[in-house]
Protein backbone atom coordinates (compact mmCIF):
# COMPACT_ATOMS: atom_id res chain seq x y z
CA UNK A 1 0.00 0.00 0.00
CA UNK A 2 1.04 3.28 -1.25
CA UNK A 3 1.08 6.59 1.35
CA UNK A 4 1.21 9.84 0.53
CA UNK A 5 3.46 11.50 -1.16
CA UNK A 6 3.87 15.22 -2.21
CA UNK A 7 5.97 16.86 -4.54
CA UNK A 8 8.65 18.94 -4.91
CA UNK A 9 10.80 17.86 -1.63
CA UNK A 10 12.39 21.37 -1.55
CA UNK A 11 11.04 24.85 -3.36
CA UNK A 12 13.15 28.44 -3.12
CA UNK A 13 11.01 31.01 -4.47
CA UNK A 14 11.44 34.75 -4.12
CA UNK A 15 8.48 37.31 -3.11
CA UNK A 16 5.65 37.86 -5.53
CA UNK A 17 6.29 34.32 -7.39
CA UNK A 18 3.75 31.63 -7.70
CA UNK A 19 4.35 28.37 -6.38
CA UNK A 20 2.14 24.81 -7.29
CA UNK A 21 2.68 21.88 -4.80
CA UNK A 22 1.26 18.46 -5.18
CA UNK A 23 0.22 15.45 -3.39
CA UNK A 24 -0.98 11.86 -4.16
CA UNK A 25 -3.18 10.38 -1.52
CA UNK A 26 -3.29 6.66 0.08
CA UNK A 27 -4.91 4.41 -2.19
CA UNK A 28 -8.20 4.15 -0.71
CA UNK A 29 -8.55 7.85 0.06
CA UNK A 30 -10.35 10.40 -1.33
CA UNK A 31 -10.06 12.71 0.83
CA UNK A 32 -7.22 15.22 0.88
CA UNK A 33 -6.36 17.97 3.26
CA UNK A 34 -3.60 20.93 3.43
CA UNK A 35 -1.75 22.40 6.11
CA UNK A 36 1.18 24.72 7.21
CA UNK A 37 3.75 24.19 9.35
CA UNK A 38 5.66 26.75 10.35
CA UNK A 39 8.69 26.62 11.99
CA UNK A 40 8.82 25.50 15.81
CA UNK A 41 5.00 25.32 15.48
CA UNK A 42 2.33 22.89 14.83
CA UNK A 43 0.32 22.68 11.58
CA UNK A 44 -2.00 24.82 10.71
CA UNK A 45 -4.87 23.60 8.43
CA UNK A 46 -5.62 25.38 4.98
CA UNK A 47 -8.32 23.45 3.26
CA UNK A 48 -9.51 20.04 2.77
CA UNK A 49 -10.89 18.79 -0.95
CA UNK A 50 -13.82 16.28 -0.92
CA UNK A 51 -14.89 15.46 -4.50
CA UNK A 52 -13.42 17.47 -6.33
CA UNK A 53 -14.20 20.28 -3.95
CA UNK A 54 -13.39 22.44 -1.20
CA UNK A 55 -15.10 21.10 2.09
CA UNK A 56 -13.81 23.21 5.11
CA UNK A 57 -11.12 26.07 4.74
CA UNK A 58 -8.81 27.52 7.46
CA UNK A 59 -7.82 31.02 8.19
CA UNK A 60 -6.17 31.81 5.21
CA UNK A 61 -6.40 34.28 2.44
CA UNK A 62 -7.42 33.46 -1.01
CA UNK A 63 -4.43 33.32 -2.80
CA UNK A 64 -3.97 29.89 -1.53
CA UNK A 65 -5.86 28.06 -3.35
CA UNK A 66 -6.26 24.12 -4.28
CA UNK A 67 -7.47 22.08 -6.85
CA UNK A 68 -8.32 17.80 -6.68
CA UNK A 69 -8.37 15.56 -9.59
CA UNK A 70 -10.73 12.79 -10.42
CA UNK A 71 -7.80 10.04 -9.26
CA UNK A 72 -7.78 12.46 -5.40
CA UNK A 73 -4.88 13.90 -5.88
CA UNK A 74 -4.87 17.69 -5.30
CA UNK A 75 -3.03 20.85 -5.72
CA UNK A 76 -2.12 23.82 -3.59
CA UNK A 77 -1.45 27.20 -5.13
CA UNK A 78 0.05 30.03 -3.52
CA UNK A 79 0.27 33.40 -5.87
CA UNK A 80 1.80 36.54 -4.43
CA UNK A 81 4.22 34.84 -2.28
CA UNK A 82 5.66 36.75 0.98
CA UNK A 83 8.32 36.36 3.16
CA UNK A 84 5.76 34.59 5.97
CA UNK A 85 4.57 31.82 3.23
CA UNK A 86 7.78 29.76 4.38
CA UNK A 87 6.87 26.92 5.71
CA UNK A 88 6.88 22.80 5.26
CA UNK A 89 3.46 21.92 3.94
CA UNK A 90 1.78 19.33 4.46
CA UNK A 91 -0.93 17.11 2.64
CA UNK A 92 -2.64 14.47 4.49
CA UNK A 93 -5.05 12.17 3.22
CA UNK A 94 -8.57 9.98 4.56
CA UNK A 95 -11.16 7.72 3.61
CA UNK A 96 -14.58 8.67 2.96
CA UNK A 97 -16.63 9.62 5.01
CA UNK A 98 -18.77 7.01 6.65
CA UNK A 99 -15.89 4.59 6.38
CA UNK A 100 -14.65 3.14 9.86
CA UNK A 101 -11.43 5.26 9.35
CA UNK A 102 -12.77 8.16 7.85
CA UNK A 103 -12.03 10.52 10.57
CA UNK A 104 -8.07 9.96 10.87
CA UNK A 105 -5.78 11.54 8.43
CA UNK A 106 -2.48 10.59 7.27
CA UNK A 107 0.52 12.43 6.15
CA UNK A 108 2.64 12.92 3.54
CA UNK A 109 6.63 14.30 4.23
CA UNK A 110 5.70 17.84 3.15
CA UNK A 111 6.77 20.28 0.54
CA UNK A 112 9.38 22.21 2.20
CA UNK A 113 8.79 25.77 1.01
CA UNK A 114 11.40 28.48 1.20
CA UNK A 115 10.23 32.08 0.06
CA UNK A 116 13.34 35.06 -0.65
CA UNK B 1 -11.86 29.89 17.90
CA UNK B 2 -10.97 25.86 19.24
CA UNK B 3 -7.65 25.81 20.28
CA UNK B 4 -5.30 22.99 21.61
CA UNK B 5 -2.27 23.92 24.24
CA UNK B 6 0.31 21.66 24.94
CA UNK B 7 2.27 23.94 27.76
CA UNK B 8 5.35 21.41 27.76
CA UNK B 9 7.64 22.74 25.03
CA UNK B 10 10.69 20.89 25.47
CA UNK B 11 11.38 17.80 27.93
CA UNK B 12 14.21 16.07 28.87
CA UNK B 13 14.60 12.83 30.46
CA UNK B 14 17.26 9.86 30.34
CA UNK B 15 16.32 6.34 29.80
CA UNK B 16 13.64 4.68 31.39
CA UNK B 17 12.25 7.66 33.12
CA UNK B 18 8.66 7.78 32.43
CA UNK B 19 6.86 10.14 30.21
CA UNK B 20 3.81 12.31 30.29
CA UNK B 21 3.19 15.08 28.15
CA UNK B 22 0.29 17.15 28.48
CA UNK B 23 -2.66 18.40 25.84
CA UNK B 24 -5.79 20.28 26.68
CA UNK B 25 -8.14 21.88 24.23
CA UNK B 26 -10.87 23.86 25.00
CA UNK B 27 -14.17 22.84 23.38
CA UNK B 28 -17.34 21.19 25.37
CA UNK B 29 -18.58 19.32 22.12
CA UNK B 30 -17.58 16.39 20.51
CA UNK B 31 -13.85 15.66 19.87
CA UNK B 32 -11.90 13.22 18.20
CA UNK B 33 -8.10 13.25 19.57
CA UNK B 34 -4.92 12.46 18.24
CA UNK B 35 -1.13 12.09 19.04
CA UNK B 36 1.12 12.45 16.33
CA UNK B 37 4.82 11.73 15.83
CA UNK B 38 7.59 13.11 14.43
CA UNK B 39 10.81 11.41 14.49
CA UNK B 40 14.17 13.19 12.97
CA UNK B 41 13.55 13.70 9.41
CA UNK B 42 10.81 11.62 8.98
CA UNK B 43 7.10 13.03 8.08
CA UNK B 44 4.04 12.94 10.97
CA UNK B 45 2.94 9.24 12.24
CA UNK B 46 0.04 8.38 13.94
CA UNK B 47 0.80 7.28 17.56
CA UNK B 48 -2.31 6.78 18.72
CA UNK B 49 -6.24 7.85 18.40
CA UNK B 50 -9.29 8.16 20.65
CA UNK B 51 -12.84 8.69 19.15
CA UNK B 52 -15.50 6.76 21.53
CA UNK B 53 -15.38 4.50 24.27
CA UNK B 54 -12.90 3.84 26.63
CA UNK B 55 -11.05 6.49 27.41
CA UNK B 56 -7.39 4.79 27.57
CA UNK B 57 -6.08 4.24 24.73
CA UNK B 58 -2.47 2.25 23.90
CA UNK B 59 -0.90 3.06 20.50
CA UNK B 60 2.31 2.06 18.68
CA UNK B 61 5.48 1.22 20.68
CA UNK B 62 4.22 1.43 24.04
CA UNK B 63 2.47 4.62 24.10
CA UNK B 64 -1.20 5.53 25.79
CA UNK B 65 -3.07 8.42 26.35
CA UNK B 66 -5.41 9.06 28.59
CA UNK B 67 -9.16 10.95 27.73
CA UNK B 68 -10.40 13.13 30.48
CA UNK B 69 -13.61 15.29 29.47
CA UNK B 70 -14.27 17.09 32.62
CA UNK B 71 -10.41 18.41 32.02
CA UNK B 72 -10.64 18.98 28.47
CA UNK B 73 -7.30 16.96 28.41
CA UNK B 74 -5.94 14.23 26.22
CA UNK B 75 -2.30 13.58 27.92
CA UNK B 76 0.18 10.98 26.68
CA UNK B 77 2.05 8.59 28.65
CA UNK B 78 5.11 5.76 28.47
CA UNK B 79 6.30 4.19 31.31
CA UNK B 80 9.92 3.65 30.18
CA UNK B 81 11.00 5.92 27.44
CA UNK B 82 14.19 4.65 25.06
CA UNK B 83 16.57 6.87 22.99
CA UNK B 84 14.76 6.36 20.06
CA UNK B 85 11.61 8.28 21.47
CA UNK B 86 13.38 11.35 21.06
CA UNK B 87 11.19 13.17 18.39
CA UNK B 88 8.57 15.94 18.18
CA UNK B 89 5.16 14.73 19.31
CA UNK B 90 1.70 16.98 18.71
CA UNK B 91 -1.46 16.77 20.02
CA UNK B 92 -4.43 17.13 17.49
CA UNK B 93 -8.08 17.32 17.66
CA UNK B 94 -10.72 17.58 15.44
CA UNK B 95 -14.13 19.28 16.33
CA UNK B 96 -17.43 18.08 15.55
CA UNK B 97 -19.05 20.33 12.56
CA UNK B 98 -15.21 21.18 11.35
CA UNK B 99 -15.18 18.50 8.37
CA UNK B 100 -12.83 16.48 10.22
CA UNK B 101 -9.92 19.23 10.06
CA UNK B 102 -7.33 18.94 12.71
CA UNK B 103 -6.54 21.27 15.11
CA UNK B 104 -3.00 21.24 16.50
CA UNK B 105 -0.92 22.36 19.28
CA UNK B 106 2.95 23.80 18.93
CA UNK B 107 4.53 20.33 19.71
CA UNK B 108 6.73 19.46 22.66
CA UNK B 109 10.24 18.07 21.72
CA UNK B 110 11.01 15.42 23.86
CA UNK B 111 15.01 14.36 23.90
CA UNK B 112 16.00 11.22 25.15
CA UNK B 113 19.19 10.54 27.01
CA UNK B 114 21.10 7.69 26.50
Amino acid sequence: ETGVTQSPTHLIKTRGQQVTLRCSSQSGHNTVSWYQQALGQGPQFIFQYYREEENGRGNFPPRFSGLQFPNYSSELNVNALELDDSALYLCASSQPPGTGDADTQYFGPGTRLTVL
Amino acid sequence: AQSVSQHNHHVILSEAASLELGCNYSYGGTVNLFWYVQYPGQHLQLLLKYFSGDPLVKGIKGFEAEFIKSKFSFNLRKPSVQWSDTAEYFCAVSFSGSARQLTFGSGTQLTVLP
